[in-house]
């Protein structure tokens, strides 16, 4: 079983939709981090949390302790969010593990 | 963008020869990474560096060496490239280890091996 699990693998939905995309873990983590990875590559970090939510624009993180569970939240889905979401955490020995992404593509 | 920069962007190489990636970074962090992405996985750990000439193996280290004699440098090598090393290969850099610090990433180098 992998560390960090994401849901779904692949995500496809129309413009405007509200996008939910789930990341489970099962180590202790002191934080959580959520990227973003677009055609042609570059990685981009979105979100780094360890308690509670965060908001930057249409985009929403949340993170359950004691569930182990993030969430990543998009508002108003737009087809400039398509893109690969990867989540990753920071485990016992400082090292960060990766999810292996979830593709999301919006359609007009 | 971070001031990274991974050279070269592509590269196709056959079995056998040795291939090096260079990453540069200008923004002077103490932690820089080397991973690769193939699909179905997450970026997997090849090296990190947390200093001049400090280096240290990540989960798949096997086949790969790396050098970091400068703080903006850090160079990983192909010794005897094999097909299975075709990926693409991300280097990344932050302030500080562990959780607690935001990963900037380079653009990535396809490589592949013939």
């Amino acid at each position: 079983k992998n560390e960090v699990e994401q849901s779904p693998q692949n995500l496809t939905a129309q413009e405007g939709e509200f996008i939910t995309i789930n990341c489970s873990y099962s180590v202790g983590i002191s934080a959580l981090h959520w990227l973003q990875q677009h055609p042609g590559g570059g990685i981009v970090s979105l979100f780094m949390l360890s308690s509670g939510k965060k908001k930057h624009g249409r985009l929403i993180a949340t993170i359950n302790i004691q569930e182990k569970h993030s969430s990543l939240h998009i508002t108003a889905s737009h087809p400039r969010d398509s893109a690969v979401y990867i989540c990753a955490v920071g485990n016992s020995n400082y090292q960060l593990i990766w999810g292996a992404g979830t593709k999301l593509i919006i359609k007009p | 963008d971070a001031g990274i920069t991974q050279s070269p962007r592509h590269k196709v190489t056959e079995t056998g020869t040795p291939v090096t990636l260079r990453c540069h970074q200008t923004e002077n962090h103490r932690y820089m990474y080397w991973y690769r992405q193939d699909p179905g996985h997450g970026l997997r750990l090849i090296h990190y560096s947390y200093g001049v000439k400090d280096t240290d193996k990540g989960e798949v280290s096997d086949g790969y060496s790396v050098s970091r004699s400068k703080t903006e440098d850090f160079l990983l090598t192909l010794e005897s490239a094999t097909s299975s090393q075709t990926s693409v290969y991300f280097c990344a850099i932050s302030p500080g280890q562990g959780a607690g610090n935001i990963q900037y990433f380079g653009a990535g180098t396809r490589l592949s091996v013939l």
